[in-house]
C-alpha cells in the first residue's frame, strides 16, 4: 500500500534563505509526482509534476527532484521570501488498472520571516 | 477560464440538517474528484468521477454521502443527515485524463462547512 510521508511538518525560516522539503513514497513504481501549494484557508494550487522518467523539474526559484529508487522527492525554494510561506504537499498517483486518486502527504507548513 | 467553482464557500448548519455542495470543473476536464481536508487526517479522496462516471468512491466514509454528476460541467456533494463530525473543508478538483496520460489536478477554493 502506497504511503506518502513529509518531513519536516513545519519549517521556520529568515528570508532569504535557501530550503528544502522532502517526500518520500514507500512504492517506487509511481506515475508520477506532484507538488502543491495551499495557503490558509485557500485552495491548492499545483507547483511542479515530475513524470517518472524525469529526474527533476524547475519552475521559477522551485526545483523538484525525483528518485524513484529510493522513494524520495525534494522540493527546493532559492531565496526565500515571506509570500513563499504556505503548506506545501506532494503527492502520487495510486494507479490500479483505471484509478487515478492521489495519495497525499500530510504537508510541510513553511513560515518565511521577514 | 475562471478555474474550478464551488459553492458555497462556507456553510453553517445543524446536525441532522441536510448539506449540498456544488462544483462546476474547468471546461473540457473530463475527471472530477471530491476530497475532504481536516487537521487530523489530512487530505482523503471522497469519490472520483471519469466522463461523468463514478470510478472509485472507497473514500465516502458511510452511507450518508452520495454523489453525482449529472453532466459534464456539473456535481454535487451531498451529506444527509449531516453529523459534527463532518465538519472540514470539501473540495472539488478536475483534470483531463488522455488515455494513459496523467494530467495534473486543479482545485477549487473549497467549502468550509460547519456541523452544529
Amino acid at each position: 500500500k502506497q504511503e506518502v510521508t513529509q518531513i519536516p511538518a513545519a519549517l521556520s525560516v529568515p528570508e532569504g534563505e535557501n530550503l528544502v522539503l522532502n517526500c518520500s513514497f514507500t512504492d517506487s513504481a509511481i506515475y508520477n509526482l506532484q507538488w502543491f501549494r495551499q495557503d490558509p484557508g485557500k485552495g491548492l494550487t499545483s507547483l511542479l509534476l515530475i513524470q517518472s522518467s524525469q529526474r527533476e523539474q524547475t519552475s521559477g526559484r522551485l526545483n523538484a527532484s525525483l528518485d524513484k529508487s529510493s522513494g524520495r522527492s525534494t522540493l527546493y525554494i532559492a531565496a526565500s521570501q515571506p509570500g513563499d510561506s504556505a503548506t506545501y504537499l506532494c503527492a502520487v498517483p495510486y494507479n490500479a488498472g483505471n484509478n487515478r486518486k492521489l495519495i497525499w502527504g500530510l504537508g510541510t507548513s513553511l513560515a518565511v520571516n521577514p | 477560464d475562471a478555474g474550478v467553482i464551488q459553492s458555497p464557500r462556507h456553510e453553517v448548519t445543524e446536525m441532522g440538517q441536510e448539506v449540498t455542495l456544488r462544483c462546476k470543473p474547468i471546461s473540457g476536464h473530463n475527471s472530477l474528484f471530491w476530497y475532504r481536508q481536516t487537521m487530523m487526517r489530512g487530505l482523503e479522496l471522497l469519490i472520483y468521477f471519469n466522463n461523468n462516471v463514478p470510478i472509485d468512491d472507497s473514500g465516502m466514509p458511510e452511507d450518508r454521502f452520495s454523489a453525482k454528476m449529472p453532466n459534464a460541467s456539473f456535481s454535487t456533494l451531498k451529506i444527509q443527515p449531516s453529523e459534527p463530525r463532518d465538519s472540514a473543508v470539501y473540495f472539488c478538483a478536475s483534470s483531463s485524463w488522455t488515455g494513459g496520460s496523467y494530467n495534473e489536478q486543479f482545485f477549487g477554493p473549497g467549502t468550509r462547512l460547519t456541523v452544529l
